[in-house]
């Protein structure tokens, strides 16, 4: 088992493009989230899924759009970056019901200039 | 949305000693999970711990949820457990996994 990846390690972009970090996970895990981290501060949910074709909304999800067409991927887009979305974004997984502990990748690294 | 609170902060030991930190949380929890994020950002899985008590080997953790705390214990401390300890919890009837603003632990030889 791989867990939960993510691509690209690490990404630079100036204000206004738009990209997507993809991420997977090969656990057949219903629930995926994207976290991000900013310094000195734990982690803070952007968009989260229970599964095929369900997305929500997390703490902070403006600038941010999810989809989840398969159990497997969950990718998250940023339409327009701004400096404001430089930070580390974390995927993660887990089951829905009891034993519900949930898996994170390595993590990607944006900066926005 | 349910609070995480972790303390202390800052934490900074002589190799060997060993060591509590603490998280309390506001509400009735379903999940509780400690992580170590290493000096290179990785988020690594230590316990998974709602309710009850764990070790694995110079790590432990207890959770008394009727009392809304969990601790995590770490005996003989060693350069490598430096790191970021977070604590993060799922309320009864949410997704969502609310973490602390975590621990920074820095051993020294």
């Amino acid at each position: 088992n791989a867990g939960v990846t993510q691509t690209p390690k690490f990404q630079v972009l100036k204000t206004g493009q738009s990209m997507t970090l993809q991420c997977a996970q090969d656990m057949n895990h219903e629930y995926m989230s994207w976290y991000r981290q900013d310094p000195g501060m734990g982690l803070r949910l952007i968009h989260y899924s229970v599964g095929a074709g369900i997305t929500d909304q997390g703490e902070v999800p403006n600038g941010y759009n999810v989809s989840r067409s398969t159990t497997e991927d969950f990718p998250l887009r940023l339409l327009s970056a701004a400096p404001s979305q430089t930070s580390v974004y974390f995927c993660a997984s887990s089951g829905l019901a009891g034993f519900n502990e949930q898996f994170f990748g390595p993590g990607t690294r944006l900066t926005v200039l | 949305g349910i609070q995480v609170e972790q303390s202390p902060p800052d934490l900074i030991l002589q190799e060997g000693a060993n060591s509590t930190l603490r998280c309390n949380f506001s509400d009735s929890v379903n999940n509780l999970q400690w992580f170590h994020q290493n000096p290179w950002g990785q988020l690594i899985n230590l316990f998974y711990i709602p309710s009850g008590t764990k070790q694995n080997g110079r790590l432990s953790a207890t959770t008394v949820a009727t009392e809304r705390y969990s601790l995590l214990y770490i005996s003989s401390s060693q350069t490598t457990d430096s790191g970021v300890y977070f604590c993060a919890v799922r309320g009864a009837g949410s997704y969502q996994l609310t973490f602390g603003k975590g621990t920074k632990l820095s051993v020294i030889p």
